[in-house]
């Protein structure tokens, strides 16, 4: 049974570094990619970006791009998110997904999250 | 600010229908597949519908999705006690070429 298992809440001051692991078991890892998506309180879910395990390709949010890092150790079957210099805005759950993603006959895309980790609380106090 | 916009909140008695519906645009819905998520604080989020119609493993037929042009729906019938969540709609976006979702909605069950 594919499972994500994500690391614990982290509490960070304004301008340092986090970085959440999500440990993935139960499936090929680098078959699949891993996304990643943000609830910050009282408001809904943000993609943040997603991660081609198999060759490292990235794609980020664009309000986020140059803040965020996704890396994946397949080694160790675990994705990694990187936030760099973080602001309060920064404060929510971060959430993890194995990603299924390609595209139809009629050359739409899908991106199918479906398998998601518990989420990591990240705390960035104002 | 979403792309895709769903009402706050839906609420229905036990064994009632509740439908949700989620409105984007042609660079979203209108072009891609629609999903749906469902979000219950502590655990972790659930994809019930994907490719607009069909459930996800384990999901109960009383979950059903459509689309139609630029916007999607999520019903749940014959509603139940642990259907209490929050429901996102999301899609990929070619223009912003991510992956957008809903505003969000949370459904009460009376």
């Amino acid at each position: 049974q594919a499972q994500l298992v994500q690391s614990g809440t982290e509490v960070k001051q304004p301008g340092a570094s986090v970085k959440i692991s999500c440990q993935a078991s139960g499936y090929s890892f680098s078959s699949y990619s891993v996304a990643w998506a943000r609830q910050a309180p009282g408001h809904g879910l943000e993609w943040v970006g997603w991660i081609n395990v198999y060759n490292g390709d990235t794609k980020y949010a664009e309000n986020l791009q140059g803040r965020v890092t996704l890396t994946a150790d397949t080694s160790t079957s675990t994705a990694y998110l990187e936030l760099t210099n973080v602001t309060p805005d920064a404060t929510g759950v971060y959430f993890c997904a194995r990603v299924g993603t390609g595209w139809f006959a009629d050359n739409s895309y899908y991106f199918n999250m479906d398998v998601w980790g518990k989420g990591t609380t990240v705390i960035v106090p104002s | 600010q979403s792309v895709l916009t769903q009402p706050p909140s839906a609420s229905g008695a036990p064994g009632q229908r509740v439908t949700i519906s989620c409105s984007g645009s042609s660079s979203n819905i209108g072009t891609n597949p629609v999903n749906w998520y469902q979000l219950i604080p502590g655990t972790a989020p659930k994809l019930v519908i994907f490719r607009n119609d069909q459930r996800h493993s384990g999901v109960f037929g009383r979950f059903s999705g459509s689309k139609s042009g630029t916007s999607a729906s999520l019903a749940i019938s014959g509603l139940q006690s642990d259907d209490e969540a929050d429901y996102f709609c999301a899609a990929w976006d070619d223009s912003l070429d991510g992956y957008v979702f809903g505003s969000g909605t949370t459904v009460t069950v009376l």
